[in-house]
């Protein structure tokens, strides 16, 4: 079956402490994306990737990392996690960007 | 600034009568736009896209979109609304000449009984 995999579904974990929400595709998809979705805001992305060792800012940047080291995988990080981090994250890949996204569930976010 | 709108938060239709959910964007060159459609504790699902060609883009659950660009804009409708298209809605659009993807704010969508 077709799916972006995110883990973990929930998270609620302190200030500064380093946490990493992983993202994995079996569709060869060469386009992944993160968002994160907050009330009144919509969607807002973070990171793209169009390729291996390819990633590029999105319009909220700040306070995350990404790495993109196997086709698969797109693994967010969040190296000093602080309380307005608190969201609704999504992963998602498409074959290229012009192309629909599949969406993972969700992974939320709670930062203390 | 790149930019897209929903401006309506909140839309209200009842059970059998038509819907509309609009969406207008705001990107130089010409935009590739796509629906979404997001269900409770769930991800956003794929519902149409319009790249080039015909003005009218028929998706998924009996959904549709017309693409006005003179307007700027890609409303969503369905002729027949039904209780379970009650969800949010999302309308993206792929940044010409860039790879991001700007996506509005949503529209609730409630079918009402």
């Amino acid at each position: 079956e077709a799916q972006v995999t995110q883990n973990p579904r929930y998270l609620i974990t302190v200030t500064g402490k380093k946490l990493t929400v992983t993202c994995s595709q079996n569709m060869n998809h060469e386009y992944m994306s993160w968002y994160r979705q907050d009330p009144g805001l919509g969607l807002r992305q973070i990171y793209y990737s169009m390729n291996v060792e390819v990633t590029d800012k999105g319009d909220v940047p700040e306070g995350y990392k990404v790495s993109r080291k196997e086709k698969r995988n797109f693994p967010l990080i969040l190296e000093s996690p602080s309380p307005n981090q608190t969201s609704l994250y999504f992963c998602a890949s498409s074959l290229v960007p012009n192309q629909p996204q599949h969406f993972g569930d969700g992974t939320r976010l709670s930062i203390l | 600034a790149q930019s897209v709108a929903q401006p309506e938060d909140q839309v209200n239709v009842a059970e059998g009568n038509p819907l509309t959910v609009k969406c207008t964007y705001s990107v130089s060159g010409n935009p590739y736009l796509f629906w979404y459609v997001q269900y409770p504790n769930r991800g956003l699902q794929f519902l149409l896209k319009y790249i080039t060609g015909d003005n009218l883009v028929k998706g998924s659950y009996g959904f549709e979109a017309e693409f006005n660009k003179s307007q700027t804009s890609f409303h969503l409708k369905k002729p027949s609304a039904l209780v379970s298209d009650s969800a949010l809605y999302f309308c993206a659009v792929r940044v010409p000449g860039d790879d991001k993807i700007i996506f509005g704010k949503g529209t609730r969508l409630h079918i009402l009984p």
